[in-house]
């Protein structure tokens, strides 16, 4: 089983729909991150928990919000999805310290329509 | 504040060449340097880090980085490419001084021809 998993891993959905990307992990870490990558623009941060009442908005959080259910659950959700949010959206994990590396799920590709 | 920056979108080699790719970075403290792969339709997986210590950084599937401090550069290199490193590579910097998050870079597509 992957340490990392992410639900849906894919998702078509209408504009205006909530849209919920869940996340969960094994690895143990107290630190979890949600990213979107769209072609060309690399990831960029939509939100991160550093633990379960530590959560903080990434470089992009407008139009998103977060829950972190648990030390190993973290879920983001689209209240509203409008299409220029159809991108792929990663989960990630990572130890308490700064030096540590990213653990990454597959991903979650979402299209609004 | 911190940044990373891959200048090319695309390197082409032929199997059996060594390969780089290139990264440049700018933090205010000392950098801590990462590289990750993504194969297509997978997650991102790390490939080596530096934090401290020797410059030349050794990783997973024969990959190494250097890191030159005058040239704020993290170029990660493989001495003889294979079909199978073709992937999308990321660079990522984060300041060691400080909380802030890790910062991706654009991303390079490797093609590596038979």
């Amino acid at each position: 089983d992957a340490d990392v998993t992410q639900t849906p891993r894919n998702r078509i959905t209408k504009t205006g729909k909530r849209i919920m990307l869940e996340c969960s992990q094994t690895k143990g870490h107290d630190r979890m991150y949600w990213y979107r990558q769209d072609p060309g623009l690399g990831l960029q941060l939509i939100y991160y928990s550093f633990d379960v009442k530590d959560i903080n908005k990434g470089e992009i959080s407008d139009g998103y919000s977060v829950s972190r259910q648990a030390q190993a659950k973290f879920s983001l959700s689209l209240e509203s999805a409008i299409p220029n949010q159809t991108a792929l959206y990663f989960c990630a994990t990572s130890d308490s310290g700064g030096a540590g590396e990213l653990f990454f799920g597959e991903g979650s590709r979402l299209t609004v329509l | 504040a911190q940044s990373v920056a891959q200048p090319e979108d695309q390197v082409n080699v032929a199997e059996g060449n060594p390969l780089t790719v290139k990264c440049t970075y700018s933090v205010s403290g000392n950098p801590y340097l990462f590289w990750y792969v993504q194969y297509p339709n997978r997650g991102l997986q790390f490939l080596l880090k530096y934090i401290t210590g020797d410059n030349l950084v050794k990783g997973s599937y024969g990959f190494e980085a250097e890191f030159n401090k005058s040239q704020t550069s993290f170029h990660l290199k493989k001495p003889s490419a294979l079909v199978s490193d073709s992937a999308l590579y990321f660079c990522a910097v984060r300041d060691g001084g400080s909380q802030g998050n890790l910062i991706f870079g654009k991303g390079t597509k490797l093609s590596v021809k038979p």
